[in-house]
Protein backbone atom coordinates (compact mmCIF):
# COMPACT_ATOMS: atom_id res chain seq x y z
CA UNK A 1 0.00 0.00 0.00
CA UNK A 2 1.13 3.52 -0.27
CA UNK A 3 0.08 6.61 1.73
CA UNK A 4 0.67 10.51 0.99
CA UNK A 5 0.79 12.83 4.06
CA UNK A 6 0.69 16.68 3.53
CA UNK A 7 0.72 17.78 6.63
CA UNK A 8 0.12 21.57 6.14
CA UNK A 9 -3.53 22.48 5.62
CA UNK A 10 -2.27 25.79 4.73
CA UNK A 11 0.41 28.55 4.07
CA UNK A 12 1.19 31.34 3.50
CA UNK A 13 3.94 33.58 1.70
CA UNK A 14 4.64 37.04 0.58
CA UNK A 15 5.03 37.73 -2.89
CA UNK A 16 8.37 37.34 -4.66
CA UNK A 17 9.80 34.73 -1.55
CA UNK A 18 10.13 31.09 -1.42
CA UNK A 19 8.13 28.80 0.00
CA UNK A 20 8.11 24.81 0.34
CA UNK A 21 5.85 22.72 0.60
CA UNK A 22 5.66 19.36 2.80
CA UNK A 23 5.17 15.98 1.24
CA UNK A 24 6.30 12.33 2.26
CA UNK A 25 4.91 9.30 1.35
CA UNK A 26 5.22 5.60 2.38
CA UNK A 27 5.79 2.44 -0.04
CA UNK A 28 6.72 -1.03 -0.25
CA UNK A 29 7.56 -0.57 -4.29
CA UNK A 30 11.21 -0.96 -5.41
CA UNK A 31 10.97 2.16 -7.72
CA UNK A 32 8.13 4.77 -7.71
CA UNK A 33 7.52 8.20 -9.07
CA UNK A 34 6.72 11.48 -7.10
CA UNK A 35 4.47 14.22 -8.99
CA UNK A 36 3.21 17.28 -7.77
CA UNK A 37 0.08 19.06 -9.05
CA UNK A 38 -1.39 22.63 -8.85
CA UNK A 39 -4.97 23.21 -8.59
CA UNK A 40 -6.33 26.90 -9.01
CA UNK A 41 -10.03 28.03 -8.08
CA UNK A 42 -11.10 27.00 -11.16
CA UNK A 43 -10.67 23.57 -10.54
CA UNK A 44 -8.47 21.94 -13.18
CA UNK A 45 -5.63 19.49 -12.28
CA UNK A 46 -2.28 20.98 -13.59
CA UNK A 47 0.97 18.95 -13.85
CA UNK A 48 4.41 21.00 -12.35
CA UNK A 49 7.35 18.71 -11.61
CA UNK A 50 8.28 14.83 -11.23
CA UNK A 51 10.93 13.43 -9.74
CA UNK A 52 11.53 9.03 -10.18
CA UNK A 53 13.04 7.22 -7.43
CA UNK A 54 16.27 6.44 -8.82
CA UNK A 55 17.18 10.27 -10.56
CA UNK A 56 20.36 11.05 -9.23
CA UNK A 57 19.54 15.13 -8.84
CA UNK A 58 16.94 16.84 -7.88
CA UNK A 59 14.22 17.77 -10.33
CA UNK A 60 13.39 21.95 -11.15
CA UNK A 61 11.42 22.85 -13.89
CA UNK A 62 11.13 26.57 -13.84
CA UNK A 63 10.20 28.18 -10.42
CA UNK A 64 9.76 24.56 -9.06
CA UNK A 65 11.60 22.61 -7.87
CA UNK A 66 11.72 19.03 -5.97
CA UNK A 67 13.58 18.47 -2.98
CA UNK A 68 14.00 15.16 -2.57
CA UNK A 69 15.41 12.79 0.52
CA UNK A 70 14.79 9.62 -0.46
CA UNK A 71 16.32 8.23 2.93
CA UNK A 72 13.42 10.45 4.98
CA UNK A 73 10.75 9.50 2.57
CA UNK A 74 9.75 13.33 1.50
CA UNK A 75 9.74 15.00 -1.52
CA UNK A 76 8.77 18.51 -0.41
CA UNK A 77 8.01 21.23 -3.80
CA UNK A 78 9.86 24.86 -3.68
CA UNK A 79 8.81 27.45 -5.08
CA UNK A 80 11.09 30.54 -5.76
CA UNK A 81 10.28 34.29 -6.28
CA UNK A 82 6.22 33.42 -5.11
CA UNK A 83 3.49 35.41 -7.85
CA UNK A 84 -0.14 35.87 -7.09
CA UNK A 85 -1.24 33.68 -9.27
CA UNK A 86 0.69 30.58 -7.75
CA UNK A 87 -2.37 30.88 -4.82
CA UNK A 88 -3.95 27.01 -5.24
CA UNK A 89 -4.30 23.88 -3.86
CA UNK A 90 -1.56 21.72 -4.46
CA UNK A 91 -1.28 18.27 -4.49
CA UNK A 92 1.99 15.54 -4.11
CA UNK A 93 1.01 12.08 -5.27
CA UNK A 94 3.06 8.91 -6.00
CA UNK A 95 3.04 5.78 -8.58
CA UNK A 96 4.58 3.04 -7.56
CA UNK A 97 6.01 0.33 -9.54
CA UNK A 98 6.06 -3.82 -8.52
CA UNK A 99 9.42 -5.88 -9.33
CA UNK A 100 8.35 -6.42 -12.63
CA UNK A 101 8.18 -2.65 -13.61
CA UNK A 102 3.96 -2.98 -13.53
CA UNK A 103 2.06 -0.22 -11.46
CA UNK A 104 -1.50 0.17 -13.81
CA UNK A 105 -0.40 4.13 -13.42
CA UNK A 106 -2.06 4.71 -10.96
CA UNK A 107 -1.79 7.38 -8.60
CA UNK A 108 -1.71 8.14 -4.69
CA UNK A 109 -2.91 11.19 -3.35
CA UNK A 110 -2.18 13.37 -0.22
CA UNK A 111 -4.83 15.65 0.89
CA UNK A 112 -3.58 18.94 -0.18
CA UNK A 113 -2.05 21.87 0.91
CA UNK A 114 -3.61 25.41 0.41
CA UNK A 115 -1.00 27.89 -0.60
CA UNK A 116 -2.07 31.84 -0.63
CA UNK A 117 0.35 34.24 -2.01
CA UNK A 118 -0.18 37.90 -0.13
CA UNK A 119 1.04 40.83 -2.21
CA UNK B 1 -5.35 21.15 -28.30
CA UNK B 2 -8.62 19.45 -26.14
CA UNK B 3 -7.02 16.72 -24.20
CA UNK B 4 -9.29 14.95 -21.64
CA UNK B 5 -12.33 16.31 -22.17
CA UNK B 6 -15.42 15.68 -19.41
CA UNK B 7 -19.27 15.92 -19.76
CA UNK B 8 -21.24 16.87 -18.45
CA UNK B 9 -19.36 19.87 -15.99
CA UNK B 10 -22.18 20.11 -13.76
CA UNK B 11 -24.88 17.61 -12.60
CA UNK B 12 -27.75 17.89 -9.76
CA UNK B 13 -29.46 14.31 -9.32
CA UNK B 14 -32.11 13.16 -6.75
CA UNK B 15 -31.06 10.10 -4.51
CA UNK B 16 -31.93 6.67 -6.48
CA UNK B 17 -31.11 8.43 -10.12
CA UNK B 18 -28.79 6.80 -12.63
CA UNK B 19 -26.67 8.56 -14.87
CA UNK B 20 -23.15 8.27 -16.92
CA UNK B 21 -20.14 10.30 -17.07
CA UNK B 22 -18.16 10.82 -19.87
CA UNK B 23 -14.42 11.16 -20.43
CA UNK B 24 -12.76 11.14 -23.73
CA UNK B 25 -8.83 11.66 -24.76
CA UNK B 26 -7.73 12.38 -28.12
CA UNK B 27 -3.34 12.40 -27.47
CA UNK B 28 -3.79 8.37 -27.97
CA UNK B 29 -3.05 7.29 -24.32
CA UNK B 30 -3.51 3.94 -23.23
CA UNK B 31 -4.61 4.00 -20.00
CA UNK B 32 -7.20 6.26 -18.31
CA UNK B 33 -8.68 6.48 -14.70
CA UNK B 34 -11.39 8.05 -12.78
CA UNK B 35 -10.89 9.66 -9.77
CA UNK B 36 -12.92 11.75 -6.76
CA UNK B 37 -12.16 14.20 -5.44
CA UNK B 38 -13.60 15.39 -1.65
CA UNK B 39 -12.20 18.75 0.34
CA UNK B 40 -9.61 16.97 2.66
CA UNK B 41 -9.13 13.71 1.61
CA UNK B 42 -7.44 14.71 -1.81
CA UNK B 43 -8.29 12.60 -4.94
CA UNK B 44 -9.15 8.73 -4.75
CA UNK B 45 -9.09 6.25 -7.47
CA UNK B 46 -12.12 5.08 -8.22
CA UNK B 47 -11.95 2.82 -11.17
CA UNK B 48 -8.66 2.85 -13.52
CA UNK B 49 -8.09 0.92 -17.73
CA UNK B 50 -4.58 0.01 -17.92
CA UNK B 51 -5.45 -0.63 -21.46
CA UNK B 52 -8.25 -0.68 -24.03
CA UNK B 53 -10.65 -4.02 -23.26
CA UNK B 54 -9.60 -3.99 -19.38
CA UNK B 55 -10.82 -2.32 -16.57
CA UNK B 56 -10.30 -2.86 -12.73
CA UNK B 57 -10.98 -1.23 -9.15
CA UNK B 58 -9.40 0.75 -7.79
CA UNK B 59 -9.78 2.55 -4.25
CA UNK B 60 -13.52 3.14 -3.81
CA UNK B 61 -15.00 1.90 -6.73
CA UNK B 62 -18.87 0.43 -4.45
CA UNK B 63 -21.79 1.96 -6.43
CA UNK B 64 -19.73 2.71 -9.73
CA UNK B 65 -19.12 1.29 -13.20
CA UNK B 66 -17.56 1.40 -15.92
CA UNK B 67 -16.63 0.92 -19.20
CA UNK B 68 -13.97 1.37 -21.57
CA UNK B 69 -15.87 2.14 -24.91
CA UNK B 70 -12.44 2.16 -27.10
CA UNK B 71 -9.17 3.76 -27.10
CA UNK B 72 -10.42 7.75 -26.68
CA UNK B 73 -13.61 6.93 -24.09
CA UNK B 74 -13.93 5.43 -20.68
CA UNK B 75 -17.83 6.49 -18.88
CA UNK B 76 -18.04 6.35 -15.56
CA UNK B 77 -22.17 5.08 -14.06
CA UNK B 78 -23.78 5.73 -10.97
CA UNK B 79 -26.64 3.26 -11.18
CA UNK B 80 -28.46 4.76 -7.94
CA UNK B 81 -26.84 7.66 -6.93
CA UNK B 82 -26.27 8.25 -2.97
CA UNK B 83 -26.04 11.53 -1.32
CA UNK B 84 -22.51 10.06 -0.36
CA UNK B 85 -21.59 10.52 -4.05
CA UNK B 86 -21.71 14.42 -3.84
CA UNK B 87 -18.29 15.03 -5.20
CA UNK B 88 -16.08 16.11 -7.99
CA UNK B 89 -15.10 13.97 -10.57
CA UNK B 90 -12.11 13.58 -12.77
CA UNK B 91 -11.07 11.65 -15.23
CA UNK B 92 -7.05 11.16 -16.52
CA UNK B 93 -5.08 9.51 -19.04
CA UNK B 94 -1.64 8.73 -19.51
CA UNK B 95 0.40 7.30 -22.32
CA UNK B 96 1.48 4.47 -20.72
CA UNK B 97 0.68 2.35 -17.25
CA UNK B 98 4.52 1.00 -17.18
CA UNK B 99 7.39 2.62 -15.98
CA UNK B 100 7.36 6.18 -17.02
CA UNK B 101 7.87 9.40 -16.23
CA UNK B 102 4.88 10.94 -17.94
CA UNK B 103 2.20 12.43 -15.45
CA UNK B 104 -1.40 11.84 -16.00
CA UNK B 105 -3.39 14.26 -17.66
CA UNK B 106 -6.53 15.26 -16.18
CA UNK B 107 -9.74 16.78 -17.19
CA UNK B 108 -11.39 19.70 -15.48
CA UNK B 109 -14.18 17.48 -13.62
CA UNK B 110 -17.60 17.33 -12.91
CA UNK B 111 -19.45 18.41 -10.02
CA UNK B 112 -21.70 16.28 -9.05
CA UNK B 113 -24.69 16.83 -6.34
CA UNK B 114 -27.12 14.22 -5.27
CA UNK B 115 -29.74 15.66 -3.05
Amino acid sequence: AQKITQTQPGMFVQEKEAVTLDCTYDTSDPSYGLFWYKQPSSGEMIFLIYQGSYDQQNATEGRYSLNFQKARKSANLVISASQLGDSAMYFCAMRGYNAGGTSYGKLTFGQGTILTVHP
Amino acid sequence: NAGVTQTPKFQVLKTGQSMTLQCAQDMNHNSMYWYRQDPGMGLRLIYYSASEGTTDKGEVPNGYNVSRLNKREFSLRLESAAPSQTSVYFCASTPTSAYSNQPQHFGDGTRLSIL
